[in-house]
């Protein structure tokens, strides 16, 4: 069946390093993915998204890598401040049918560490 | 602009109990998505509503499910009657358009405790 996983459940990092996450999907269908980044007590917040004709798009202090060959996502997140402390999750958008519901992985905790 | 809002954000009821979670998109929204995430598990989807209609609740674990949306603005999520299981945080998201990249945007959650 479809799903979207992560490999790594807790990542600590040191202030001012780079930071990288990462996502197994298994829907070789999927065509657009998706990061969120969730902090305590709020919703899911939007990062960064990619679509399936892309290997790398960037934004600000971040950058996701798409490799679809072995069907892997990446959040890459540089100079990591104690603000990027949150759970990340990446998801697949299960494009193609009548409705764009998001597919969702366990989530990675980031935990900086000042 | 305001976010979109859910109320309560934090429920804690009896099993058996009946409880409604509301759902405010971001104003202009025509899409209207809920998904939960039940203890150490990921967030999944429940049901898409396109304005007023139930465009897709294949995500809709069983009949004690009810969501709504009449007139197409606010929507409402009952659980009755209320399981151990259903115990979780419960989102809403808003979109403005089902386009190719589509953003959903994510209210801060219910968080539903059932004793």
């Amino acid at each position: 069946g479809e799903s979207v996983g992560l490999h790594l459940p807790t990542l600590s990092v040191q202030e001012g390093d780079n930071s990288i996450i990462n996502c197994a999907y298994s829907n070789s269908a999927s065509d657009y993915f998706i990061w969120y980044k969730q902090e305590s007590g709020k919703g899911p917040q939007f990062i960064i998204d990619i679509r399936s004709n892309m290997d790398k798009r960037q934004g600000q202090r971040v950058t996701v890598l798409l490799n679809k060959t072995v069907k892997h996502l990446s959040l890459q997140i540089a100079a990591t401040q104690p603000g990027d402390s949150a759970v990340y999750f990446c998801a697949e958008k299960n494009y193609g049918g009548a409705t764009n519901k998001l597919i969702f992985g366990t989530g990675t905790l980031l935990a900086v560490q000042p | 602009e305001a976010g979109v809002t859910q109320f309560p954000s934090h429920s804690v009821i009896e099993k058996g109990q009946t409880v409604t979670l509301r759902c405010d998109p971001i104003s202009g929204h025509d899409n209207l998505y809920w998904y939960r995430r039940v203890m150490g598990k990921e967030i999944k989807f429940l049901l898409h509503f396109v304005k007023e209609s139930k465009q897709d609740e294949s995500g809709m674990p069983n009949n004690r499910f009810l969501a709504e949306r009449t007139g197409g603005t606010y929507s409402t999520l009952k659980v009755q009657p209320a399981e151990l299981e259903d115990s979780g945080v419960y989102f809403c998201a808003s979109s403005l358009e089902r386009g190719y990249q589509e953003t959903q945007y994510f209210g801060p959650g219910t968080r539903l405790l059932v004793l």
